[in-house]
């Protein structure tokens, strides 16, 4: 059972490009929202986290723009550089427990 | 410091043998998580325990797989018999819950499994 979609499967963007990842969800008791990073034969690592009472975060090239409302949220990466090419996942945790679920992730190839 | 440590890092082995997976979290957590991933259905959570205690299963497949956590320093996850659709790549994560960081996993570089 997916409780958290992600979009697209795949992407390509040259060098210098923006990246955009987007996740939905449904269930309104979630209350961390984490993006995580992971490279080939790696274990996925955390890159950037958000909760919902902001609806924006940013820490150097990675932002993450959350609605609320729309129960969306995203992540942009700013002037892509080929060492982001890796498989991004986003998460959701519901309040009051530790268990991460995972959207399908999407794999980000970006050319020089 | 040390990571998360997973043995083996890889494993072949033959459609009805038991296979059994190990992690070592960091020290100091008290959250440990197995997951499974695989093209088809990506990252699925199989169990994580609480201070040792397993608190949510509902992602194990079947009677063939089992998770212990003995002391806070050791899992096991076990197949038995396997099955060539388990193969996959187990990830182990570790957390440290009510912490600053909540929420966030370290995870280990993951055992790869293939039933022939």
């Amino acid at each position: 059972q997916q409780q958290v979609k992600q979009s697209p499967q795949s992407l390509i963007v040259q060098k210098g490009g923006i990246s955009i990842i987007n996740c939905a969800y449904e269930n309104t008791a979630f209350d961390y929202f984490p993006w995580y990073q992971q490279f080939p034969g790696k274990g996925p690592a955390l890159l950037i986290a958000i909760r919902p009472d902001v609806s924006e975060k940013k820490e150097g090239r990675f932002t993450i723009s959350f609605n609320k409302s729309a129960k969306q949220f995203s992540l942009h990466i700013m002037d892509s550089q080929p060492g982001d090419s890796a498989t991004y996942f986003c998460a959701a945790i519901p309040g009051g427990y530790n268990k991460l679920i995972f959207g399908a992730g999407t794999r980000l190839a970006v050319h020089p | 410091d040390a990571g998360v440590i997973q043995s083996p890092r890889h494993e072949v082995t033959e459609m009805g043998q038991e296979v059994t997976l190990r992690c070592k979290p960091i020290s100091g957590h008290n959250s440990l998580f197995w997951y499974r991933q695989t093209m088809m259905r990506g990252l699925e959570l199989l169990i994580y325990f609480n201070n040792n205690v397993p608190i949510d299963d509902s992602g194990m497949p079947e009677d063939r797989f089992s998770a212990k956590m003995p002391n806070a320093s050791f899992s096991t996850l076990k197949i038995q018999p396997s099955e060539p659709r388990d193969s996959a790549v187990y990830f182990c994560a570790s957390s440290l819950t009510g912490g600053p960081n909540t929420g966030e996993l370290f995870f280990g570089e993951g055992s790869r499994l293939t039933v022939l």
